[in-house]
C-alpha cells in the first residue's frame, strides 16, 4: 500500500541555518504531496502541497518539489529561526487532489531550532 | 471561520468503558475526517465522511469504532469497551471538497485508557 518515509529526528540547528528534511513515498497512480507542521500544544497546519510533478510548493520560506523520478519530497529552508521548532508532518493523498480522501502521513520529524 | 473545533481537549477513563468525541468542522464544510496518533507518529487514517455519508473505514477501525455525522455537521466518534491501547490522540479534519482539498484540523481529543 501506500506510504510515506520521513527522515528521522530530532533534527537541532542553529539559527541562521539551512534545512532539510527528507521525505520518500510509495504510492500507485499519481499522489498529491504535503507537508504539515505541528507547533507545540497546536493543531496540525498545512504547511504547503504540490499536486503534480515538478510542482514546487513554498510558504514561509519553505519549499519542496515533487520529483516522480526519485519519489521524493524533500523539504528545505534556507534560513531557519527559533520560531520554525515545530514537529513536520510529510503526507500524501493517492486520490486526485479535487476527490478528496485520505492522508498517509510519515512519523514526523522534530526540529529544535537554538538561537 | 471558527476553524475546527473538537470536545473534550482530554479525557480520561478506565477500561471497559464508553467514550464519545464530537467534532465540528468549518461550516460549510462536506467532508469530514478521523485520524488518529500516538505519541512520536504521525496521524493514521480512520475514517471519513462526505456530507452524512461514511465513504471509507480503516481496517484499523475495529467493531469497537463507529462514527456518524448524521445531519452532515458535527460528527461524533464512540469508542466502545475501551482497552488502553486505544490510548492516544483522536484528530478531527475537515475539508471544503471539491476543487479546495486542504484539510484543516481540529486540536484533537486526548484519550488516556486506565
Amino acid at each position: 500500500g501506500d506510504s510515506v518515509t520521513q527522515m528521522e529526528g530530532p533534527v537541532t540547528l542553529s539559527e541562521e541555518a539551512f534545512l532539510t528534511i527528507n521525505c520518500t513515498y510509495t504510492a500507485t497512480g499519481y499522489p498529491s504531496l504535503f507537508w504539515y507542521v505541528q507547533y507545540p500544544g497546536e493543531g496540525l497546519q498545512l504547511l504547503l502541497k504540490a499536486t503534480k510533478a515538478d510542482d514546487k510548493g513554498s510558504n514561509k520560506g519553505f519549499e519542496a518539489t515533487y520529483r516522480k523520478e526519485t519519489t521524493s519530497f524533500h523539504l528545505e529552508k534556507g534560513s531557519v529561526q527559533v520560531s520554525d521548532s515545530a514537529v513536520y508532518f510529510c503526507a500524501l493523498s493517492s486520490l486526485p487532489y479535487n476527490q478528496g480522501g485520505k492522508l498517509i502521513f510519515g512519523q514526523g520529524t522534530e526540529l529544535s531550532v537554538k538561537p | 471561520d471558527t476553524g475546527v473545533s473538537q470536545n473534550p481537549r482530554h479525557k480520561i477513563t478506565k477500561r471497559g468503558q464508553n467514550v464519545t468525541f464530537r467534532c465540528d468542522p468549518i461550516s460549510e464544510h462536506n467532508r469530514l475526517y478521523w485520524y488518529r496518533q500516538t505519541l512520536g507518529q504521525g496521524p493514521e487514517f480512520l475514517t471519513y465522511f462526505q456530507n452524512e455519508a461514511q465513504l471509507e473505514k480503516s481496517r484499523l477501525l475495529s467493531d469497537r469504532f463507529s462514527a456518524e455525522r448524521p445531519k452532515g455537521s458535527f460528527s461524533t466518534l464512540e469508542i466502545q469497551r475501551t482497552e488502553q491501547g486505544d490510548s492516544a490522540m483522536y484528530l478531527c479534519a475537515s475539508s471544503l471538497g471539491a476543487t479546495q482539498e486542504t484539510q484543516y484540523f481540529g486540536p484533537g481529543t486526548r484519550l488516556l485508557v486506565l
